[in-house]
């Protein structure tokens, strides 16, 4: 079994509010760091897909960093708006396996 | 491209009948995927395919559930006898799988409550 923790669970924040979570991993046998985005009765969409330590990733607002030395990954999002409401996964990928964490469930408040 | 497709999108059935779940990959994708997605567990792996062949099915919880991929554009999951607890939302995503950089396309999933 290969441990992909998120924390934190959930994360009320106001619109406009910076925010970031975390994604912690084993660090041996690294291959690739996915996040995900997945708002509620959709399905999960790929935001960064990040293979290299020191990886930083940017996407509109949002920006992913990548450590695989110690085995975490930040996503950040400045300036938070209701619609960046979502949970958001992160996943590490072995061996052709998608090793899924439980998510943190951003909700912004207007 | 359509997306990963999905049928159907809801299904209520009663404890002992069989359930068959069925995906469409997006063309040219050589992984697919078979996710459940419930509260206490999030997204659990049931089984992954590449090239039509299963990998590894050991994520299925028990000989009640069995998965096929007869060509590379149509999978189905069989649950024969369903019951209460396999109530979830089950997600089929494909990927193709370049090296690391393949990101999966889920699709919108399939909502199975067993009564």
């Amino acid at each position: 079994i290969l441990n992909v923790e998120q924390s934190p669970q959930s994360l009320h924040v106001q619109e406009g509010d910076s925010t970031n979570f975390t994604c912690s991993f084993p660090s041996s046998n690294f291959y690739a760091l996915h996040w995900y985005r997945w708002e509620t009765a959709k399905s999960p969409e790929a935001l960064f897909v990040m293979t290299l330590n020191g990886d930083e990733k940017k996407k509109g607002r949002i920006s992913a960093t990548l450590n695989t030395k110690e085995g975490y990954s930040y996503l950040y999002i400045k300036g938070s708006q209701p619609e960046d409401s979502a949970t958001y996964l992160c996943a590490k990928y072995n061996f052709n396996k998608f090793y899924f964490g439980s998510g943190t469930k951003l909700n912004v408040k207007p | 491209d359509a997306g990963v497709i999905q049928s159907p999108r809801h299904e209520v059935t009663e404890m002992g009948q069989e359930v068959t779940l069925r995906c469409k990959p997006i063309s040219g994708h050589n992984s697919l995927f078979w996710y459940r997605q419930t509260m206490m567990r999030g997204l659990e792996l049931l089984i992954y395919f590449n090239n039509n062949v299963p990998i590894d099915d050991s994520g299925m919880p028990e000989d009640r559930f069995s998965a096929k991929m007869p060509n590379a554009s149509f999978s189905t999951l069989k649950i024969q006898p369903s019951e209460p607890r396999d109530s979830a939302v089950y997600f089929c995503a494909s990927s193709f799988l370049a090296g690391v950089t393949g990101e999966l396309f889920f699709g919108e999933g399939s909502r199975l409550t067993v009564l």
